[in-house]
């Protein structure tokens, strides 16, 4: 089955700085990489996705890069906000099963 | 549009005593997800209903959880009978046949 690692666990940053956060997975049939957001006492919700015949999506001051040689595909923040603070997860999939698989959580912290 | 609800949002209960959550998703949405999310981890897929039949069940414990989706709307997740490493959240998601799932905000659940 799908193994799928998320780094770095915990990320601490200063408001306006970036932040960047790995996924590697290792299922070479995953082609479907979305990022979800959870905050706190809510459930996720998905805040950017790409599939696997682009490299790169940009929504804003967030955008997902992948790397599928590698099998790796990472969310890039910019210009972060305390609200942004959250716990980040990738969950690669194959799009004919609409199977999610979550990685462990990279708990981002924006400090004012 | 309203969103994914559930209930209850909190549940304390006893080992071995019985459990029930109950999820209405999106109106629409054909396809209905349970997950269980331990604390630190991510949301890990327990069941997945298209209409009211079941897609994949293959993480469930089936000696003491089951659910159903009656009508191919609302659902209910149950265990019985309930054991310490069942504490978690439980969350129901849904989606409309595209890849995006919709998360509801989750029943905490203490196992005491």
């Amino acid at each position: 089955g799908e193994n799928v690692e998320q780094h770095p666990s915990t990320l601490s940053v200063q408001e306006g700085d970036s932040a960047v956060i790995k996924c590697t997975y290792s299922d070479s049939a995953s082609n479907y990489f979305p990022w979800y957001k959870q905050e706190l006492g809510k459930g996720p919700q998905l805040i950017i996705d790409i599939r696997s015949n682009v490299g790169e999506k940009k929504d804003q001051r967030i955008a997902v890069t992948l790397n599928k040689t590698a099998k790796h595909f990472s969310l890039h923040i910019t210009e972060t906000q305390p609200e942004d603070s959250a716990v980040y997860f990738c969950a690669p999939s194959m799009d004919s099963s609409y199977k999610l698989i979550f990685g462990s959580g990279t708990r981002l912290l924006v400090r004012p | 549009e309203a969103g994914v609800a559930q209930s209850p949002r909190y549940k304390i209960i006893e080992k071995r005593q019985s459990v029930a959550f109950w999820c209405n998703p999106i109106s629409g949405h054909a396809t209905l997800y349970w997950y269980q999310q331990i604390l630190g981890q991510g949301p890990k897929l327990l069941i997945q209903f298209q209409n009211n039949g079941v897609v994949d069940d293959s993480q469930l414990p089936k000696d003491r959880f089951s659910a159903e989706r009656l009508k191919g709307v609302d659902s209910t997740l149950k265990i019985q009978p309930a054991k310490l490493e069942d504490s978690a959240v439980y969350l129901c998601a849904s989606s409309s046949g595209r890849l995006e799932q919709f998360f509801g905000p989750g029943t905490r659940l203490t196992v005491l």
